[in-house]
């Protein structure tokens, strides 16, 4: 069992929607990660909190908003998003945001926008 | 901007057989990773790698990191079906930062 938690794992939404997904991890890590899986590229880091504060916005689109409450929880917020916004979005922890330790991952969320 | 690249894309091997992925980087690596993903899932960790030279193994795989830290290598000894999935190369895109970049990895199929 992954020591980090994505729901839902499968989520379709309308361009109109909002929805959000959650992360939650209970490894007593410092550092939580956002990252888009499309077919055929490689991943693509979003955000990054290291102790609750965001350290890294990879120039994402502001139709997605991260929210971290605590070190052991991670939001992302979605409104008004676009088919090509459909992916495999996956959350990470680490111990600390340095880059010095690995990460450990959810097991992601499917999103279909249609 | 640094990149990670990896060769071969995809590999199909008979059961038994050896095998090697690599990855290369456009700059020198803070830190290398080498993680697998079955479709669909997350990544599983397998090994980091931080000094030239270094050299790590876990069961049948072995991953390598050369003395420039500019590439890497991911050995898997005598191949079996549960080693199928994808394999991809992370590492740090600077020192000090949390910033982990991912090559575009290399699926891999073990034919019975």
């Amino acid at each position: 069992e992954t020591g980090v938690t994505q729901t839902p794992r499968h989520l379709v939404m309308g361009m109109t929607n909002k929805k959000s997904l959650k992360c939650e991890q209970h490894l007593g890590h410092n550092a939580m990660y956002w990252y888009k899986q499309s077919a055929k590229k490689p991943l693509e880091l979003m955000f990054v909190y290291n102790f609750k504060e965001q350290t890294e916005n990879n120039s994402v689109p502001s139709r997605f908003s991260p929210e971290c409450p605590n070190s052991s929880h991670l939001f992302l917020h979605l409104h008004t998003l676009q088919p090509e916004d459909s992916a495999l979005y996956l959350c990470a922890s680490s111990r600390e945001g340095s880059g010095n330790s690995p990460l450990h991952f959810g097991n992601g969320t499917r999103l279909t926008v249609t | 901007s640094q990149e990670l690249e990896q060769s071969p894309q995809s590999l199909i091997v008979q059961e038994g057989k050896n095998l090697t992925i690599n990855c290369t980087s456009s700059k020198t690596l803070y830190g290398l990773y080498w993680y697998k993903q079955k479709y669909g899932e997350g990544l599983i960790f397998l090994m980091m790698l931080q000094k030239g030279g270094e050299e790590k193994s876990h069961e049948k795989i072995t991953a390598k990191l050369d003395e420039k830290k500019q590439q890497s290598s991911l050995h898997i000894t005598a191949s079996q079906p549960s080693h199928a999935g994808i394999y991809l190369c992370g590492a740090g895109a600077s020192s000090n930062t949390g910033k982990l970049i991912f090559g575009q990895g290399t699926t891999l199929q073990v034919k019975p």
